[in-house]
């Protein structure tokens, strides 16, 4: 079946770094949906790609969704401790309603 | 507008008894769905209702069996529990099939 693939697992960075992570997929997808998840709490979409090569910010994030549309990108600048938590990735390929979600990767701040 | 809601937000079941997750939207949404997400895991499909009126099975439907009372409730129900449904069950919603998925924040549902 589809896998999807989130790396890094987890990530410890100071107060005011970039961040970067990233999904790969082993087959096409359509649209690509990230999401963050804080402990305790549901996750909640952050930023929506449907086209190849795409580039959307939303504040200090910005997520890319690859040429080859097997993999998407996204970056968090100048990070805050808020900023702590779990981020998801998830993909779709064309003609179905389902999303195939990543393992997340784990984002902690140090002040 | 409170979005995707469910109840109860925690949950301790013994091996063998029955219970019934709630969920519901205020978004005007078609599509309503389950997953459960377990350590390590990505979140995975459990069962799906693409509109009123329709369900389907998902990645991981075994061992459950959901309604979609109205459009904007879709109910999950697990008829005799097992220790392996031990998760963190989610629902979501979407304008129509296929769409961005809004989640709730959750049900932690354990079984000894």
């Amino acid at each position: 079946g589809q896998q999807l693939n989130q790396s890094p697992q987890s990530m410890f960075i100071q107060e005011g770094e970039d961040v970067s992570m990233n999904c790969t997929s082993s087959s096409i997808f359509n649209t690509w949906l990230w999401y963050k998840q804080d402990p305790g709490e549901g996750p909640v979409l952050l930023i929506a790609l449907y086209k190849a090569g795409e580039l959307t910010s939303n504040g200090r994030l910005t997520a890319q969704f690859g040429i080859t549309r097997k993999d998407s990108f996204l970056n968090i600048s100048a990070s805050i401790p808020s900023d702590v938590g779990i981020y998801f990735c998830a993909g779709q390929s064309g003609g179905t309603y389902k999303y195939i979600f990543g393992t997340g990767t784990r984002l902690k701040v140090l002040a | 507008n409170a979005g995707v809601t469910q109840t109860p937000k925690f949950q301790v079941l013994k091996t063998g008894q029955s219970m019934t997750l709630q969920c519901a939207q205020d978004m005007n949404h078609n599509s309503m769905y389950w997953y459960r997400q377990d350590p390590g895991m990505g979140l995975r499909l459990i069962y799906y209702s693409a509109s009123e009126g329709t369900t389907d099975k998902g990645e991981v439907p075994n061992g459950y069996n959901v309604s979609r009372l109205n459009k904007r409730e879709f109910s999950l129900r697990l008829e005799s529990a097992a220790p392996s449904q031990t998760s963190v069950y989610f629902c979501a919603s979407s304008a129509d099939p296929g769409g961005e998925q809004f989640f709730g924040p959750g049900t932690r549902l354990t079984v000894l």
